[in-house]
């Protein structure tokens, strides 16, 4: 089957660093996306991986190891809007989105 | 750019009622379009793919008419849940693809909340 595994929920302070671990099996793979969904919105883009590596774009970056079938997030300099759920999605063969109940941040001043 | 317009974003009607919702690409051209549907605290569970010209494919379990998906051109699908009941009371959400290949992200609609009373 396919599956996905994240943290339900992890807290952090304002201005620290956070990583977001996912962990999937998938049926074929072609690529990872990672998006921040507020409470009561709806998702919005954040990264995409389908190579190995660390992918960086500004406060946040998201690393990918196929033969792991793991990725996480990284987010620096946290700030009190980033308080939301994000969620890792996984493509499989037929280029479906796979995805999961999410990781719910919790950022504390 | 990747701009995914969706309306209405709330509607509150009676049991009974047929409700439209529509999703729009506002600077780019969806071959495809995606519909979900979410409940509190669970995840995204897709319900439909849409394709410009052609029939949905809907996921298993979901009811084809009960859900109209009409997917006229290349920027507008809509989403018609008919004769919606308390259980329907959702949040909706439309997504589209920026290009033909399965490569490019998923962009989202702001969401529709139904509630059916």
């Amino acid at each position: 089957g396919q599956n996905i595994d994240q943290p339900t929920e992890m807290t952090a302070t304002e201005g620290a660093i956070v990583q977001i671990n996912c962990t999937y099996q998938t049926s074929g793979f072609n690529g990872l996306f990672w998006y921040q969904q507020h409470a009561g919105e709806a998702p919005t883009f954040l990264s995409y991986n389908v190579l190995d590596g660390l992918e960086e774009k500004g406060r946040f970056s998201s690393f990918l190891s196929r033969s792991k079938g793991y990725s996480y997030l990284l987010l620096k300099e946290l700030q009190m809007k980033d308080s939301a759920s994000y969620l890792c999605a996984p493509m499989d063969s037929n280029y479906q989105l796979i995805w999961g109940a999410g990781t719910k941040l919790i950022i504390k001043p | 750019g990747a701009v995914v317009s969706q309306h209405p974003s709330w509607v509150i009607c009676k049991s009974g009622t047929s409700v439209k919702i529509e999703c729009r690409s506002l600077d780019f051209q969806a071959t495809t379009m995606f519909w979900y549907r979410q409940f509190p605290k669970q995840s995204l569970m897709l319900m439909a793919t849409s394709n410009e010209g052609s029939k949905a494919t809907y996921e298993q379990g979901v009811e084809k008419d009960k859900f109209l998906i009409n997917h006229a051109s290349l920027t507008l699908s809509t989403l018609t849940v008919t004769s919606a009941h308390p259980e329907d009371s959702s949040f909706y959400i439309c997504s589209a693809h920026t290009g033909t290949g399965g490569h490019q992200p998923q962009h989202f609609g702001d969401g529709t909340r139904l509630s059916i009373l």
